[in-house]
């Protein structure tokens, strides 16, 4: 069974970083690629980052772009994201997707819980 | 950038009636498009791909439709369990951008 376990969310100041995880688990890591979704309060879906499953390509949101950096660790199965510069804007929910391919473009076919981040003062 | 404008932004229907939402694409995106539904409180959750592919284990009412900037999403019987906001997506190049989304209430 797929499971995306996030973690690494909460309250930070503007300007402040914060680094997310995402532990999964049920199928094999470093075969497929692997998406950060974000969800403001009460808004739509956005995505935010997408890395391939050798980690060797990288995509960005232009809103996020200079400030965020996707990893992941197929050692560890794990995927992350870091936050940077972060802005009040960026309060969301923070959704780890897992693609159903080795390649970035693709829709997602497995969610995680989710992971709230609230960036205020 | 493309961008992809859904409408109706919210609709209210009947149990048993036809539904259907629709997804636009500034620039043709061929059949690289995919549908989630979002039940209130849940995890999104994928339906349909390649703009017309049925995921497994979704219900068999629920068809997508369209090809390079107009596509549709048809729930033929709406049922109560489908109450619920449904996205577009599109993955032909880098930025994977959603729509806006749809609400769908029971009247």
């Amino acid at each position: 069974e797929v499971q995306l376990l996030e973690s690494g969310g909460g309250l930070v100041q503007p300007g402040g970083s914060l680094r997310l995880s995402c532990a999964a688990s049920g199928f094999m890591f470093s075969n497929y690629a692997m998406s950060w979704v974000r969800q403001a309060p009460g808004k739509g879906l956005e995505w935010v980052s997408g890395i391939s499953g050798s980690g060797g390509t990288t995509y960005y949101a232009d809103s996020v772009k200079g400030r965020f950096t996707i990893s992941r660790d197929n050692s560890k199965n794990t995927l992350y994201l870091q936050m940077n510069t972060l802005r009040a804007e960026d309060t969301a929910v923070y959704y780890c997707a897992k693609v159903p391919w080795e390649l970035v473009l693709a829709f997602f076919d497995y969610w995680g819980q989710g992971t709230l981040v609230t960036v205020s003062s | 950038d493309i961008q992809m404008t859904q409408s109706p932004s919210s609709l209210s229907a009947s149990v048993g009636d036809r539904v259907t939402i629709t997804c636009r694409a500034s620039q043709g995106i061929s059949n690289y498009l995919a549908w989630y539904q979002q039940k209130p409180g849940k995890v999104p959750k994928v339906l349909i791909y390649a703009a017309s592919t049925l995921q497994s284990g979704v219900p068999s009412r629920f068809s997508g439709s369209g090809s390079g900037t107009d596509f549709t999403l048809t729930i033929s019987r709406l049922q109560p369990e489908d109450v619920a906001t449904y996205y577009c997506q599109k993955y032909n190049s880098a930025l994977l951008t959603f729509g806006g989304g749809t609400k769908v209430e029971i009247k």
